[in-house]
């Protein structure tokens, strides 16, 4: 089974600076089909999970631009280039390349 | 407007069943892989099981294989997840979401709703 690992556990930032989030897949994520299979969810206080990021890079309709993923192979990163209020919650990196699928610990974004 | 809808939830005791619903609205019900995920209380997300449009392939994560069924009824525009031989670490919010693909993103959610299993 893949097993994801995000650090930190808890990412306080100043309103306006950048934040970035990492996820490491204990195996290559690249599919046979040459596709990554990982998401980036977010998940505000007392809300379900909100996909923002799919197949690695690709961000949602709607999701602002600050927004971004990348990675290759087994390293990921989630950045939010300027952090706002809204963005307060709890991010998942979600592997579903191989089954069973699996999500990371969880990262908690905190404003300082 | 895309929307899910679970149902089912509860207090069961520890060995227990329990059925879960997940209705649907808003998009071709037919169309698409669907999933369960849970969350238990203060903790992160845990896939449970997909499945197939037409419910052919089913998937799970091993710690539940053999005591949950995912299921669907087309007509019913319905999910279900029925829960066997429930443990305490059941005890969870448990999300249905809808899927891109047989290997995701999902992209709906619904609200979740609460199975507490305690004696």
């Amino acid at each position: 089974d893949i097993v994801m690992t995000q650090t930190p556990l808890s990412s306080p930032v100043t309103l306006g600076q950048p934040a970035s989030i990492s996820c490491r897949s204990s195996q290559s994520l690249v599919h046979s089909d040459g596709n990554i299979y990982l998401s980036w969810l977010q998940q505000r206080p007392g809300q379900p999970p909100r996909l923002l990021i799919y197949k690695n890079s690709n961000r949602l309709s709607g999701v602002p631009d600050r927004f971004s993923g990348s990675g290759a192979g087994t390293d990921f990163t989630l950045k939010i280039s300027r952090v706002e209020a809204e963005d307060v919650g709890v991010y998942y990196c979600m592997q579903a390349t191989q089954f069973p699928h699996s999500f990371g610990q969880g990262t908690k974004l905190e404003i300082k | 407007e895309v929307q899910l809808v679970e149902s089912g939830g509860g207090l069961v005791q520890p060995g227990g069943s329990l059925r879960l619903s997940c209705a649907v609205s808003g998009f071709t019900f037919s169309n698409y892989w669907m999933t369960w995920v849970r969350q238990a209380p203060g903790k992160g997300l845990e896939w449970v099981a997909n499945i197939k449009q037409d419910g052919s392939e089913t998937y799970y994560v091993d710690s539940m294989k053999g005591r949950f069924t995912i299921s669907r009824d087309n007509t019913k525009n319905s999910l279900y997840l029925q829960m066997n031989s429930l443990r305490a670490e059941d005890t969870a919010v448990y999300y249905c979401a809808r899927l891109g693909g047989a290997r995701g993103p999902p992209g709906y959610w619904g609200q979740g709703t609460l199975v507490t299993v305690s004696p």
